[in-house]
């Protein structure tokens, strides 16, 4: 079965110090989405992309964070400088538009990151 | 940013309880869809609702779509071992199989007492 891969499962950073994320989507999904779940919250939407071009990313912190998808396909998310406060499950999903349904997004498992 | 307001925040049941959650927003949604989470993973969609009024199964679970589209609510009949874990709901703004964000609820955690 088909699923998102996300790399890595667990990441531990000195605050400071600047981490990347990967995110493989479905084949054939042209929608990515990275969204940041802290401890017992739901996710929050970071960026969403459309093929390589940002759809949304109001609540991307700029200043710190970057995520790009330049083949429209797999995707990166970065943080630099990382700080205590951005300690989170980084999530990410893809969506395709069905036919006759919806649009479902599948997610990832996610991307455990603790900063200390 | 938004978070749609869930409730309970946590339920402890025994094993063969019907359970019972909701969730409501302050703005109107025109697609509900309610995800089950489990430790360490990512969200697994459980129901998706297109249509105020709608009622939909999936085995045990149902979901209705508020009238107002503001709120919806999930039941789970016969709990299980296995339906321990974060519920939550999910709102787009969309119907128009656009792919939109989702703004997520803040979880129900179910807890199954031996």
């Amino acid at each position: 079965e088909a699923e998102v891969a996300q790399s890595p499962r667990y990441k531990i950073t000195e605050k400071s110090q600047a981490v990347a994320f990967w995110c493989d989507p479905i084949s054939g999904h042209a929608t990515l989405y990275w969204y940041r779940q802290i401890l017992g919250q739901g996710p929050e939407l970071l960026v969403q992309f459309q093929d390589e071009s940002v759809v949304d990313d109001s609540q991307l912190p700029k200043d710190r964070f970057s995520a790009e998808r330049l083949k429209g396909v797999d995707s990166t998310l970065k943080i630099q400088p990382a700080e205590l406060g951005d300690s989170a499950m980084y999530l990410c999903a893809s969506s395709s538009i069905p036919r006759d349904s919806a649009p479902e997004a599948f997610f990832g498992q996610g991307t455990r990151l603790t900063v200390v | 940013g938004q978070q749609l307001n869930q409730s309970p925040q946590s339920m402890f049941i025994q094993e063969g309880e019907d359970v019972s959650m909701n969730c409501t927003s302050s703005s109107i949604f025109n697609t509900w869809l309610w995800y089950k989470q489990d430790p360490g993973e990512g969200p697994v969609l459980l129901i998706a609702l297109y249509k105020a009024g709608e009622l939909t199964s999936n085995g045990r679970l149902t979901a209705q779509f508020g009238i107002t589209r503001k709120d919806s609510f999930l039941n789970i009949s016969a709990s299980i071992p296995s339906d321990v874990g974060i519920y939550f709901c999910a709102g787009q703004r969309g119907n128009n199989f656009g792919n939109e964000k989702l703004t997520f609820g803040t979880g129900t955690r179910l807890t199954i007492i031996p």
